[in-house]
């Protein structure tokens, strides 16, 4: 299968731990984007990366979150100290990067659902 | 807020019928959107898009509609089939052309 994989699909965790998410995209794709999606809502943006650099980051993306990209190719998505509030789908995507909208589509991976006691 | 969102959050659509979900825009700058299919479990499905310079685009057995001028899209499924349950998104890169802004989804349920 060669889509955007997520690990781990699902995650129960106690509140104040800290969460580790993995995203492996498409290969040689350069954009990598990370959304999180709650219960009968559509996804909202957190993060992109361009390669390694990350380029943007959403105001939902608190002082607890962070995410990296350090070769340009998976990308991790820690969760520190976590609450009841943090409960989610987080989805990754990614896509070619070309500049542009078009021909810019973004493939979505299964997401990990994050469960926090 | 959200730039896009759906008319209604769930639609019961007898299989073989055909299926229309409605979208709204709020930024008439706004000129390119995407619809998602999110079957449960798995993340969205890019099913079609269309730019403001077109009215109509259609799919494999998908037609997207937009009317600029009350700012509105719809997707329509023809001959709805049972894998055709899933929620639908519309998406607007907003601005942009990386950052995607769903709406709240609407979420199609096909009868036998």
């Amino acid at each position: 299968d060669t889509g955007v994989s997520q690990n781990p699909r699902h995650k129960i965790t106690k509140r104040g731990q800290n969460v580790t998410f993995r995203c492996d995209p498409i290969s040689e794709h350069n954009r990598l984007y990370w959304y999180r999606q709650t219960l009968g809502q559509g996804p909202e943006f957190l993060t992109y990366f361009q390669n390694e650099a990350q380029l943007e980051k959403s105001r939902l993306l608190s002082d607890r979150f962070s995410a990296e990209r350090p070769k340009g190719s998976f990308s991790t998505l820690e969760i520190q100290r976590t609450e009841q509030g943090d409960s989610a789908m987080y989805l990754c995507a990614s896509s070619v990067g070309t500049s542009g909208k078009l021909g810019n589509e973004q493939f979505f991976g299964p997401g990990t659902r994050l469960t926090v006691l | 807020g959200e730039s896009v969102g759906l008319h209604l959050p769930t639609l019961s659509v007898q299989e073989g019928d055909n299926s229309i979900i409605n979208c709204a825009y709020s930024n008439s700058a706004s000129d390119y959107f995407i619809w998602y299919k999110q079957e449960s479990g798995k993340g969205p499905q890019f099913i079609i898009d269309i730019r403001s310079n077109m009215d109509k685009r259609q799919g494999q057995r998908v037609t997207v509609l937009l009317n600029k001028t009350v700012k509105h899209l719809s997707l329509q499924i023809a001959a709805t089939q049972p894998g055709d349950s899933a929620v639908y998104f519309c998406a607007d890169p907003k601005y942009n052309d990386y950052k995607l802004s769903f709406g709240a989804g609407t979420t199609v349920t096909v009868r036998a």
